[in-house]
């Protein structure tokens, strides 16, 4: 079984420019996260999504950050424009979330990214 | 809220010596409790979980916790470390199996020496 997909493994970009991020998800999971992780801190939720629809996103900086899982498959993060303190692994997991599962998150393997 | 925090942001131990990393939860509900441990430059694996059956749970590469409600800790452990254990380790907490996300402490580290 193919795991979380994320690409680009690693970005470097300068303060106030943008940068996207993509996840793919196992197949038939459908609940799909974001997670930021700062060095030295524990991950932390940026969005979750049920299929297509937000289910929480209430920790997403919304004034720079953006998410979309158009086909309930995929999906995208975008950060515009970027500020040193986003440099961070923006981590993607999925879980099979139905009665009798077992609630385990499936993690990518990141994508760093370092703003200057 | 719920929340978990991690004793020790930094473990070190011999190779054949035990391993003991904290973890205390805070939560309304019954928990759901998970260990998951990353290597450098990868993503995080579950190492065990809790989701309210036997309160010790077994793991992978020979780890195991118990969850103890009266002392609102899941703490994880392995009789003898190995050089290969040496990895960040993070205790997370849910209260529904079912469509909430993880939250996480903000990880131990874990050295093993020769």
């Amino acid at each position: 079984e193919a795991g979380v997909a994320q690409s680009p493994r690693y970005k470097i970009i300068e303060k106030r420019q943008s940068v996207a991020f993509w996840c793919n998800p196992i197949s038939g999971h459908a609940t799909l996260y974001w997670y930021q992780q700062i060095l030295g801190q524990g991950p932390k939720l940026l969005i979750q999504f049920q299929n297509n629809g937000v289910v929480d996103d209430s920790q997403l900086p919304k004034d720079r950050f953006s998410a979309e899982r158009l086909k309930g498959v995929d999906s995208t993060l975008k950060i515009q424009p970027a500020k040193l303190e986003d440099s961070a692994v923006y981590l993607c997991a999925s879980s099979f979330r139905a009665s009798g599962s077992t609630g385990e998150l499936f993690f990518g393997e990141g994508s760093r990214l370092t703003v200057l | 809220a719920q929340s978990v925090t991690q004793l020790g942001s930094h473990v070190s131990v011999s190779e054949g010596a035990l391993v003991l990393l904290r973890c205390n939860y805070s939560s309304s509900v019954p928990p759901y409790l998970f260990w998951y441990v990353q290597y450098p430059n990868q993503g995080l694996q579950l190492l065990l979980k809790y989701t309210s059956a036997a309160t010790l749970v077994k793991g992978i590469n020979g780890f195991e916790a118990e969850f103890k409600k009266s002392e609102t800790s899941f703490h994880l452990t392995k009789p003898s470390a190995h050089m290969s254990d040496a990895a960040e380790y993070f205790c997370a907490v849910t209260f529904n199996q079912a469509g909430t996300a993880l939250i996480f402490g903000k990880g131990t580290t874990l050295s093993v020496s020769s």
